[in-house]
């Protein structure tokens, strides 16, 4: 069974600028968590979707969004990109939210400059 | 407040020996999960070993085993005869049943494993 991917692996934005992230979760996860980790913060909780709708959010600014599909897979931008947006963006999906085993993909890694 | 601490912030054995790794947690929920992930230079966290709240039997898997003890709010993790391979950063997390899916991580013990 394939695992977690994500798209693009890399990315090189501009400040002011805007992304888009993807993640496809493994076959037959409906739950899909995002994070965010940074030498400074480390890894961060982002939100949280099961079945199109975003079921916890972490402490971002509006910023942050992102949205689920029906098929699961989910996306996640960021609206006016800072420097200290750079980052390994991670997407995790697991069969249900609570008590399952999340499982990662290998990340985004975004670099604004 | 932190809810998962990792003293350990970078650890060094030499290969064959036994490491352990610690973990302290805080939550108030009765119903929470833990876990260990590790990451290697790649970046993907690789899912090792996962308990839950109500199961406090500690167990061996391989080469990994664990020491789950509530009364000090401590999940150790250890790995017997470390490897060059297991050389990376290990993160312990928590879920709490009132929150779902989000994991609260530690910030990581950075392991060398040498030759």
């Amino acid at each position: 069974k394939a695992g977690v991917t994500q798209t693009p692996r890399y990315l090189i934005k501009t400040r002011g600028q805007q992304v888009t992230l993807s993640c496809s979760p493994i076959s037959g996860h409906r739950s899909v968590s995002w994070y965010q980790q940074t030498p400074g913060q480390g890894l961060q909780f982002l939100f949280e979707y099961f079945s199109e709708t975003q079921r916890n959010k972490g402490n971002f600014p509006g910023r942050f969004s992102g949205r689920q599909f029906s098929n699961s897979r989910s996306e996640m931008n960021v609206s006016t990109l800072e420097l200290g947006d750079s980052a390994l963006y991670l997407c995790a999906s697991s069969l249900v939210p609570g008590e399952e085993t999340q499982y990662f993909g290998p990340g985004t890694r975004l670099l604004v400059l | 407040a932190q809810k998962v601490t990792q003293a350990q912030t970078e650890i060094s054995v030499v290969e064959k020996e036994d490491v352990t790794l610690d973990c302290v947690y805080e939550t108030r929920d009765t119903t929470y999960y833990l876990f260990w992930y590790k990451q290697p230079p790649s970046g993907e966290l690789v899912f090792l070993i996962r308990r839950n709240s109500f199961d406090e039997q500690n167990e061996i898997s391989g080469r990994y085993s664990w020491n789950f003890q509530k009364s000090t709010s401590s999940f150790n993790f250890t790995i017997t005869a470390s490897q060059v391979v297991d050389s990376a950063v290990y993160f312990c997390a928590l879920s709490e049943g009132s929150t779902g899916n989000q994991f609260y991580f530690g910030t990581g013990t950075s392991l060398t494993v040498i030759p």
